[in-house]
């Protein structure tokens, strides 16, 4: 069946540090990938698209990198600061348009 | 405000009741989706709206149904509500190719009593 896998433990760094968030998928050719930053309470905001024909793309502070051999993206987030504490979702499209959500990553900044 | 918008943000009602959920989408969004998100479950797909027509169906349930109208608002209807239907509902909207993702609405908070 098809896995979308986020760790589900909470991830505390320290602020200023590199936050690195994974998601693995199983049985999905995605096309592209996408991450999602979610606040308590709020609907997800989009943050990165990767495609699957690239291997790295960069915004401000974030980077994704997707890597379709080993099914995996990683999601970095650079200088990390208390505001960046949230949760975060990545999300693939199983075929048409519709996004697959894994279950998130909660990330808390400490100063 | 994401241009997405969701009425109402909270909604309280009994099982076995029925209620509506209504969505705008952003200004030229064609595509409308709608999302579950309850505590132990993540956000789950439930349908999908393309210009007035059903692109996708998900895990969506038999007493819920939804429709996009001519001026692409979209409702959700939930009906024979039970305790576990108790969740935030959120409505998505995404315009041509796949440059962009998607943009959220604030959702509604539906809690059955």
């Amino acid at each position: 069946s098809q896995k979308i896998e986020q760790n589900s433990e909470a991830l505390n760094i320290q602020e200023g540090k590199t936050a690195t968030l994974t998601c693995n998928y199983t049985n999905y050719s995605p096309a592209y990938l996408q991450w999602y930053r979610q606040d308590p309470g709020r609907g997800p905001v989009f943050l990165l698209l990767i495609r699957e024909n690239e291997k790295e793309k960069r915004k401000e502070r974030l980077k994704v990198t997707f890597d379709t051999t080993l099914k995996q993206s990683l999601f970095h987030i650079t200088a990390s600061q208390p505001a960046d504490s949230a949760t975060y979702l990545c999300a693939l499209t199983g075929g048409g348009n519709k996004l697959t959500f894994g279950t998130g990553t909660q990330l808390k900044v400490e100063l | 405000d994401s241009g997405v918008t969701q009425t109402p943000k909270h909604l309280i009602t009994a099982t076995g009741q029925r209620v509506t959920l209504r969505c705008s989408p952003r200004s030229g969004d064609l595509s409308v989706y709608w999302y579950q998100q309850s505590l132990d479950q993540g956000l789950q797909f439930l349908i999908q709206y393309y210009n007035g027509e059903e692109r996708a169906k998900g895990n969506i349930l038999e007493r819920f149904s939804a429709q996009q109208f001519p001026d692409l608002h979209s409702e959700l209807n939930l009906s024979s509500l039970e305790l576990g239907d108790s969740a935030l509902y959120f409505c998505a909207s995404s315009g041509q190719g796949t440059n962009y993702g998607y943009t959220f609405g604030s959702g509604t908070r539906l809690t059955v009593v």
